[in-house]
């Protein structure tokens, strides 16, 4: 079954740039789905950051558009996720997750990544 | 920014049932299906209920969903100190054009 790996710095300093990669393992990343990247701030709820296609479409958080680039890479089987221009209030634990659909009314998270941990600060 | 209002707690004895609701609108609930997710502490959330009432393979049927207008509900039967979990409700809203989650409850079994 379809696994997916969050990796990057856990920690990134004021005003600079969060980069993490989501490795997926047990399934192609060309699959007919979409895969998303998800966030929890300590003690707090779900936010989702945006999601993105094999095709390089993607679709992002008007909240967050400004700061977020979701790319992906076939030959690896991974996408990743830059916020730029972070602060404290980005820090979270950051899900990677992969999308399922059967409409465009109709969509879901399934599986998760198991999630990793990126403070922001000097 | 949650648009999706939960309780933030519920409570029960082991065996007995609670519900959580999930309230929205028709950007959101009112014209897209509902799933809900299960996150056991210090772990990622799990899918639980997806398209307001069905239930991935391995989720045992004490589960359920359904949806009625602009709200949706998670039922939880023979409550297990297992089911301590925080609960969140999500579907996309169309006229954020993005994907919302509910404010979350936690389950507390007494």
């Amino acid at each position: 079954q379809v696994q997916l790996q969050e990796s990057g710095p856990g920690l990134v300093k004021p005003s600079g740039t969060l980069s993490l990669t989501c490795a997926v393992s047990g399934g192609s990343i060309s699959s007919s789905n979409w895969w998303s990247w998800i966030r929890q701030p300590p003690g707090k709820g779900l936010e989702w950051i945006g999601e993105i296609y094999h095709s390089g479409s993607t679709n992002y958080n008007p909240s967050l558009k400004s700061r977020v680039t979701i790319s992906v890479d076939k030959s690896k089987n991974e996408f990743s996720l830059k916020l730029s221009s972070v602060t404290a209030a980005d820090t979270a634990v950051y899900y990677c997750a992969r999308i399922v659909s059967s409409g465009w009314d109709n969509s879901w998270f399934d599986p998760w990544g198991q999630g990793t941990l990126v403070t922001v600060s000097s | 920014q949650s648009v999706l209002t939960q309780p933030p707690s519920v409570s029960a004895a082991p065996g007995q049932k609670v519900t959580i609701s999930c309230s929205g609108s028709t950007s959101n609930i009112g014209n897209n299906y509902v799933s809900w997710y299960q996150q056991l502490p210090g772990t990622a959330p799990k899918l639980l209920i997806y398209e307001n009432n069905k239930r991935p393979s391995g989720i045992p049927d004490r589960f359920s969903g359904s949806k009625s207008g602009t709200s949706a509900t998670l039922g939880i039967t023979g409550l297990q100190t297992g089911d301590e979990a925080d609960y969140y409700c999500g579907t996309w809203d169309n006229s954020m054009s993005a994907y919302v989650f509910g404010t979350g409850t936690k389950v507390t079994v007494l």
